[in-house]
Parts: structure tokens; C-alpha cells; sequence
């Protein structure tokens, strides 16, 4: 099957900073890919879709400005938590639509974020 | 937002068969039934979908009720490795989003 890929894997980072978590298709094309975050026991949320050559639309309640995602190409898409807090720390997690009829998401194995 | 409901947690022994059931209710025509499980700290894997027929594959089968509004996941023989939690989704698919609900943890035992 398709694979996604994240990097990095897990990231520390200090309150203030911002971090840049990046998402790639491996052996696919992905025009949109997907962003959710993860809290601990918790079910996934869906941030946003990011969708190349133009602007990422985001769920409702979910910043815009805090949470920046470009689409640079048809195999990569980036999220960049701007000026994160102790309350960003979380898992984050990307998809891709693939395989016949692009019926199926194919997820990222997700990112670790820990702010100080 | 999430449109399935699932028990919150299941136990199933090890070598049997678990039976995860997911009620989405009032799912359109044109939504697929999918099932995704994620076990800690990785990304969901995909397991299975339907649309209207049931469907088996190498890892489960899926049932789906004549009416759409319910459906079963299948393990037909459960391994410890199976633990995990078990998430039913309903999608148009074909880039459409994916909405999580709370999902089923399952707990397979020896």
C-alpha cells in the first residue's frame, strides 16, 4: 500500500519557538493531504486540509495563524505550529487520499510535539 | 464531526473472534464505511471499507446491515497484537475528510 511519511518523529521545543512538521507521500502523488492532532487519550481531531498550489481551509475552531500549512508540491505539505505553548504539545498526524478511486486515507505514523 | 457511535471499550480472548459493532445512523447513500485501528503512539492503519456489500480481506471482514445504518468488524481470530483502538468512520471518500469518533478499545486477553 501508499506511504506516508512524517518527520520528525518526535520534537522538544521550547515556549515561543515555532516547529515545522513535515508530511510526505512516499510512492504517491497527494494534491490534498490532511492535519490532526492528537491529546492523550483522546480521539483524533481533524486541524485542516491542506491542498496544493492554493490555501489550506481549517476546521472551525482551529487558528489559522497559529497552525501554517503550505503545500509545496504534489508529495509534500507542511505544518508549522507558530510560537507554540505548553498547551500545542501534542500528536500530530497527517493523511493522504490514495489507492484505487483514491478511496482510501493513508496516515502518517504522527509526530510528537513537547513544548517546554 | 464524527456521525458513528461505538462502545467504548471491548475484552475478547485471544484466538477468538472479535465482533467491534459501529452505528452510524444516518449515514448518506453515497458514504463509505470505514475502519481504521490505531494501536499506541502510531498512526491509524487502515483495515477495511464497504459501501453496501459486505467485504473480507486478509485481516477482517466487514458486515453492514441491509438498512446501512449499522455495521460489524470482524477479527476472526484475535491475537494479542490485535490490541488496540478500533475507529468506524463514514466518508464519501475520494478526498473527502475523515471525522473520528471516539472508537473502540480493544483488549484481547490470553
Amino acid at each position: 500500500g501508499a506511504v506516508v511519511s512524517q518527520h520528525p518523529s518526535w520534537v522538544i521545543c521550547k515556549s515561543g519557538t515555532s516547529v515545522k512538521i513535515e508530511c510526505r507521500s512516499l510512492d504517491f502523488q497527494a494534491t490534498t493531504m490532511f492535519w490532526y492532532r492528537q491529546f492523550p487519550k483522546q480521539s483524533l481531531m481533524l486541524m485542516a486540509t491542506s491542498n496544493e498550489g492554493s490555501k489550506a481551509t481549517y476546521e472551525q475552531g482551529v487558528e489559522k495563524d497559529k497552525f501554517l500549512i503550505n503545500h509545496a508540491s504534489l508529495t509534500l505539505s507542511t505544518l508549522t505550529v507558530t510560537s507554540a505553548h505548553p498547551e500545542d504539545s501534542s500528536f500530530y498526524i497527517c493523511s493522504a487520499p490514495g489507492g484505487s478511486s483514491y478511496n482510501e486515507q493513508f496516515f502518517g505514523p504522527g509526530t510528537r510535539l513537547t513544548v517546554l | 464531526d464524527a456521525k458513528t457511535t461505538q462502545p467504548t471499550s471491548m475484552d475478547c480472548a485471544e484466538g477468538r473472534a472479535a465482533n467491534l459493532p459501529c452505528n452510524h445512523s444516518t449515514i448518506s447513500g453515497n458514504e463509505y464505511v470505514y475502519w481504521y485501528r490505531q494501536i499506541h503512539s502510531q498512526g491509524p492503519q487502515y483495515i477495511i471499507h464497504g459501501l453496501k456489500n459486505n467485504e473480507t480481506n486478509e485481516m477482517a471482514s466487514l458486515i453492514i446491515t441491509e438498512d446501512r445504518k449499522s455495521s460489524t468488524l470482524i477479527l476472526p481470530h484475535a491475537t494479542l497484537r490485535d490490541t488496540a483502538v478500533y475507529y468506524c468512520i463514514s466518508s464519501r471518500g475520494n478526498f473527502n475528510k475523515f471525522y473520528f469518533g471516539s472508537g473502540t478499545k480493544l483488549n484481547v486477553k490470553p
